[in-house]
């Protein structure tokens, strides 16, 4: 069975700054969806970047970046100009492009950011 | 607009009774869910369901019941067999296609006491 496994609780950012969010799974597939959401205080859960494990390129969206290294399964997520907005708990999730949609998610991470 | 909404935002029940959750899209997802957020804690899959009149038992499906008659929608019940439900609840749709990532409602704390 996959999990996915994000091995930090809580990360502190100073505003402006780059930091660097954790993800590691374990999977024998080798075509899958990965993910990271976001959910603020409103705990509206909004996608935040997707990458496509057959994509060797590294997905970006603005000033968000992962660094998809698939022979050691990791996914971390990096924010670049961290700003008070972006204070929130990040979720990674890994989805199989075979059998069932089902969706693995991480425990979170509680990102604060600090003016 | 499309998208994902869930009734009541808020909702309080008494111990003992069934209650259910409202899941509605507009958005044609086969494929809907519903997790379980607990405080700290990550999201625990439910029921999903990838077709209309079928569904499948997530990691925590005791005590709850759902049903997909429509592809629109998929009610969640929470039964009195449920121990501890007070809780908040997501639900979420996906194509089955390949554009791959899920789409969430705004979710609904459900208080039992």
């Amino acid at each position: 069975a996959q999990t996915v496994t994000q091995s930090q609780p809580e990360m502190s950012v100073q505003e402006a700054e780059t930091v660097t969010l954790s993800c590691t799974y374990d999977t024998s597939e080798s075509d899958y969806y990965l993910f990271w959401y976001k959910q603020p205080p409103s705990r509206q859960m909004i996608l935040v970047i997707r990458q496509e494990a057959y994509k060797q390129q590294n997905a970006t969206e603005n000033r968000f970046s992962v660094n998809f290294q698939k022979a050691a399964k990791s996914f971390s997520l990096k924010i670049s100009d961290s700003q008070l907005g972006d204070a929130a708990m990040y979720f990674c999730a890994y989805r199989s492009l075979s059998g069932t949609y089902k969706y693995i998610f991480g425990t979170g991470t509680r990102l604060k950011v600090l003016a | 607009d499309g998208g994902i909404t869930q009734s009541p935002k808020y909702l309080f029940r008494k111990e003992g009774q069934n209650v259910t959750l409202s899941c509605e899209q507009n958005l044609n997802h086969d494929a809907m869910y519903w997790y379980r957020q607990d405080p700290g804690q990550g999201l625990r899959l439910i029921y999903y369901s990838q077709i209309v009149n079928d569904f499948q038992k997530g990691d925590i499906a005791e005590g709850y019941s759902v049903s997909r008659e429509k592809k629109e929608s998929f009610p969640l019940t929470v039964t009195s067999a449920q121990k501890n439900p007070t809780a908040f609840y997501l639900c979420a749709s996906s194509s089955t296609g390949t554009s791959g990532e899920q789409y969430f409602g705004p979710g609904t704390r459900l208080t039992v006491t």
